[in-house]
């Protein structure tokens, strides 16, 4: 069973286009949805992160929307940049005092072209 | 700050060998997990640790073990080796309670053939 969804597979946007990855989970007792940026070779890295009492959240060019009827949160990149390139995954956890899980999706690939 | 580190980076083990995957951590994070990546499966969790000498099992420990003797350390040991334990594997740490968010190691790449 999986728990969080995630779409596109893999994508490609043009050079100071928007990139947007889309999220849908099950579980209505998740309550905090990261977003990881992992280049080659490197480990996953926090990006930015919302909880469900809020329906967006802006970091510079990402900002993650998020829908709490629909269950489905997204990631947008505003002007999409070569150095953007990266896997990129969506995760959700439950708050449950110290014993707590991520969840991840199977994460995009984005390739931003010049 | 080293962060999180792992070692070796890389390794090639022989089906049925056995060995340990290394973890430490200097930040003092109570929270650490193993998760291995496969191409188009994400990433998933293998075992996790709320604390020195708390143990958990995740998605997928089958061929796994791991310890917490200490709060800075958290070894993956496999057991008996197999081509299926092939992967990129990740270790991570946080504080406790999900709003810190996770920091990862770079990974080792391991190979059984």
């Amino acid at each position: 069973q999986q728990q969080v969804k995630q779409s596109p597979q893999s994508l490609i946007v043009q050079k100071g286009g928007i990139s947007i990855i889309n999220c849908a989970y099950e579980n209505t007792a998740f309550d905090y949805f990261p977003w990881y940026q992992q280049f080659p070779g490197k480990g996953p890295a926090l990006l930015i992160a919302i909880r469900p009492d809020v329906s967006e959240k802006k970091e510079g060019r990402f900002t993650i929307s998020f829908n709490k009827s629909a269950k489905q949160f997204s990631l947008h990149i505003m002007d999409s940049q070569p150095g953007d390139s990266a896997t990129y995954f969506c995760a959700a956890s439950i708050r449950g005092g110290s014993n707590y899980k991520l969840t991840f999706g199977k994460g995009t690939l984005l390739t931003v072209n010049p | 700050n080293a962060g999180v580190t792992q070692t070796p980076k890389f390794q090639v083990l022989k089906t049925g060998q056995s060995m340990t995957l290394q973890c430490a951590q200097d930040m003092n994070h109570e929270y650490m997990s193993w998760y291995r990546q496969d191409p188009g499966m994400g990433l998933r969790l293998i075992h996790y640790s709320v604390g020195a000498g708390i143990t958990d099992q995740g998605e997928v420990p089958n061929g796994y073990n791991v310890s917490r003797s200490t709060t800075e350390d958290f070894p993956l040991r496999l057991l008996s080796a197999a081509p299926s334990q092939t992967s990129v594997y990740f270790c991570a740490s946080s504080r406790t309670g999900h709003s810190y968010g996770y920091t990862f190691g770079s990974g080792t790449r391991l190979t059984v053939v």
